[in-house]
């Protein structure tokens, strides 16, 4: 079974302030790829970054950064210099490889809220 | 422009009554999901559609029903049965070609189903 955790509900910062979001993912496939998204208030759940499990490199996009650690089974997601336009809910997911299991499975979100 | 697009966007039923959420996409993608997503659970994922006139069931499909005449439609049905229909439903889309198993999903922009 796989599993996707997502501690922190919430979490609220001033804008200018870093702010890391947490994952702990659970898997018995060796071979697994992990997700980011972003669910602004519009609704649509707009796709941030994808990682393969045997890629432990770690990534930076501008003002995002990702640190995935198989050692932890982490996957944790750092915004620099946030700003308004990060508030959204952040979702984590997992997909594994095996047979027809092409479907992700997701974490409870981290809503982030980032205040002028 | 190509996505993937969710009628209505807002919906209220009364108790005992179907209703039928419509998801076109115009991605040619042949796989096509659908998620329900509730205050501080996450996406859970109801029903999946890999291919034309083939679906499988998701963790939650008790209640709902799909079918999958078209590669771009995937309309999903909420019947009497489902006892806590009141959510937010998402509908998504990604390519299941074997290169490309790890691609990402792409949503809509959600239905917010109101059972009164």
């Amino acid at each position: 079974a796989q599993k996707v955790t997502q501690a922190q509900t919430e979490i609220s910062v001033v804008e200018k302030e870093d702010v890391t979001l947490d994952c702990v993912y659970e898997t018995r496939d060796t071979t697994y790829y992990l997700f980011w998204y972003k669910q602004p208030p519009s609704g649509e759940l707009v796709f941030l970054i994808r990682r393969n499990s045997f890629d432990e490199q770690n990534e930076i996009s501008g003002r995002y950064s990702w640190n995935f650690q198989k050692s932890t089974s982490s996957f944790n997601f750092t915004i620099t210099a946030s700003q308004v336009v990060d508030s959204a809910v952040y979702f984590c997911a997992l997909r594994g490889r095996g047979g027809s299991n092409y479907k992700l499975t997701f974490g409870k979100g981290t809503l982030l809220t980032v205040n002028p | 422009d190509g996505g993937i697009t969710q009628s209505p966007k807002y919906l209220f039923r009364k108790e005992g009554q179907n209703v039928t959420l419509s998801c076109e996409q115009n991605l040619n993608h042949d796989a096509m999901y659908w998620y329900r997503q509730d205050p501080g659970q996450g996406l859970r994922l109801i029903y999946y559609s890999q291919i034309v006139n083939d679906f499988q069931k998701g963790d939650i499909a008790e209640g709902y029903s799909v079918s999958r005449e078209k590669k771009e439609s995937f309309p999903l049905t909420v019947t009497s049965a489902q006892k806590n229909p009141t959510a937010f439903y998402l509908c998504a889309s990604s390519t299941s070609q074997r290169e490309v198993r790890t691609g990402e999903l792409f949503f809509g922009e959600g239905s917010r189903l109101t059972v009164l």
